[in-house]
């Protein structure tokens, strides 16, 4: 299992609700990204850890959306009082390092009704 | 700020039929390019990538691309689809030694058999 790896694969919630949603990175990549991807749309950065240092949190849209990476691996991107206009497909990708080739997950795909 | 721009957003072509995907990008300085494919039900993953010296760069499957820096361009290109390239196209780009990619909107290829 040398791929990166995401959990929930599907996520329905209600409107209002938190969701949690993991990613788990190749071993021994410093660097975790994570995307959105809306219908039709490209992927839009949201947040990016580097080994220990403080990570970029430029792209999250809004303070509802946060994100911790535990130990230098798994990461939990998190979205507080869900709206219908998060539903998208969440990416995680990792590498080796911050120039190196990404390495993506399979998405979490998230609808809010 | 640094943009892409992908301006077919579906393309379909018969077996056989030589492909070009267009990508601009908007960036004045160095850059860093990539083409990353998406098939049905899989992950994203890597096509090819531009960091620098030889302009034309040979990915996987048969596919290339061209960086021309006057056009600000790096046309995906194969010379005979197959039906089995049916998926979508993701141009990016990464500006003057930035960690943080932009992607394109993607391009939508269908190949009949």
């Amino acid at each position: 299992g040398a791929g990166v790896s995401q959990s929930p694969s599907n996520k329905v919630t209600e409107k209002g609700k938190d969701v949690e949603l993991r990613c788990d990175p190749i071993s021994g990549h410093t660097a975790l990204y994570w995307y959105r991807q809306s219908l039709g749309q490209g992927l839009e950065f949201l947040i990016y850890f580097q080994g220990n240092s403080a990570p970029d949190k430029s792209g999250l849209p809004s303070d509802r959306f946060s994100a911790e990476r535990t130990g230098g691996s798994v990461s939990t991107l998190t979205i507080q009082r869900t709206q219908q206009e998060d539903s998208a497909v969440y990416l995680c990708a990792s590498s080796l390092g911050a120039q190196e080739t990404q390495y993506f997950g399979p998405g979490t795909r998230l609808l809010v009704l | 700020a640094q943009s892409v721009s992908q301006h077919n957003h579906h393309v379909i072509l018969s077996e056989a039929a030589s492909l070009e995907l267009g990508c601009n990008y908007s960036y004045g300085g160095t850059v860093n390019l990539f083409w990353y494919v998406q098939y049905p039900g899989q992950h994203l993953q890597l096509l090819l990538k531009y960091f620098s010296g030889d302009p034309l760069v040979k990915g996987i499957k048969g596919f290339e691309a061209e960086f021309i820096k006057s056009k600000f361009s790096f046309n995906l290109r194969k010379p005979s689809v197959q039906w089995s390239d049916t998926a979508e196209y993701f141009c990016a780009l990464k500006g003057g030694g930035s960690y943080i990619p932009t992607f394109g909107r993607g391009t939508s290829l269908i190949v009949h058999p």
